[in-house]
């Protein structure tokens, strides 16, 4: 079975653009969550969606805005770039049931913002 | 307010013998503590977890201790072996939300010398 894929894998933009980066999770996970990662520190959540609801949202401004579709896959948009959003974006999936706190990411996007 | 702490940026171990790479929290509400790896190019994986009523849990050559009243816990590889290095995780989840949003550490990057 395929992983949590995202993509693009790489991603260069310029301050002011705006980005989408996608993620469609492992069948039959219905939970999507997004992290950002940047450069020498730990990943840091920024949403969950579960069936296609908002369970969650981390200390990020509103630019930042997620949404999920019919078929659990997922979006993250982040308007009016900033270089500090320059970051490796993960996307994470788990099942409905069973252990919450075991997610399962995919390789990321890496967002350079110049 | 960083609630977990990797306070080792790297750790260097020879082939065959025990890494032990540290964690420690301030929030005494976690339920559960786990360690994920990261290699180059990948997004982390899942390795072990342990509750917060328990002190120890082993997976093979992998086991985790947790110490309550340091609020620590460590993550013990013996023997170690150079597939083991990469970038490790400590992370932490509370179970009081709808979310199963991750707390992670900063990370510990790991080099087994053959």
């Amino acid at each position: 079975d395929a992983g949590v894929t995202q993509s693009p894998t790489h991603l260069i933009k310029t301050r002011g653009q705006h980005v989408t980066l996608r993620c469609s999770p492992i069948s039959g996970h219905k939970s999507v969550s997004w992290y950002q990662q940047v450069l020498g520190q730990g990943p840091q959540f920024i949403f969950q969606y579960y069936e296609k609801e908002e369970r969650g949202r981390g200390n990020f401004p509103d630019r930042f805005s997620a949404r999920q579709f019919p078929n659990y896959s997922s979006e993250l948009n982040v308007n009016a770039l900033l270089l500090g959003d320059s970051a490796l974006y993960l996307c994470a999936s788990t099942p409905d049931r069973g252990r919450r706190e075991k997610l399962f990411f995919g390789s990321g996007t890496q967002l350079s913002v110049l | 307010d960083q609630q977990v702490k990797q306070n080792s940026p790297s750790l260097s171990v020879q082939e065959g013998r025990i890494s032990i790479l540290n964690c420690d929290y301030t929030n005494s509400m976690f339920d559960y503590f786990l360690w994920y790896k990261k290699y180059p190019a990948e997004g982390p994986t899942f390795l072990i977890s342990i509750s917060s009523i328990k002190d120890k849990n082993e997976d093979g050559r992998f086991t985790v201790f947790l110490n309550k009243s340091a609020k620590h816990l460590s993550l013990h590889i013996v023997p170690s072996q150079p597939g083991d290095s990469a970038v490790y995780f400590c992370a932490a989840i509370s179970y009081g939300g709808a979310t199963n949003k991750l707390i992670f550490g900063t990370g510990t990057l790991l080099a087994v010398q053959p």
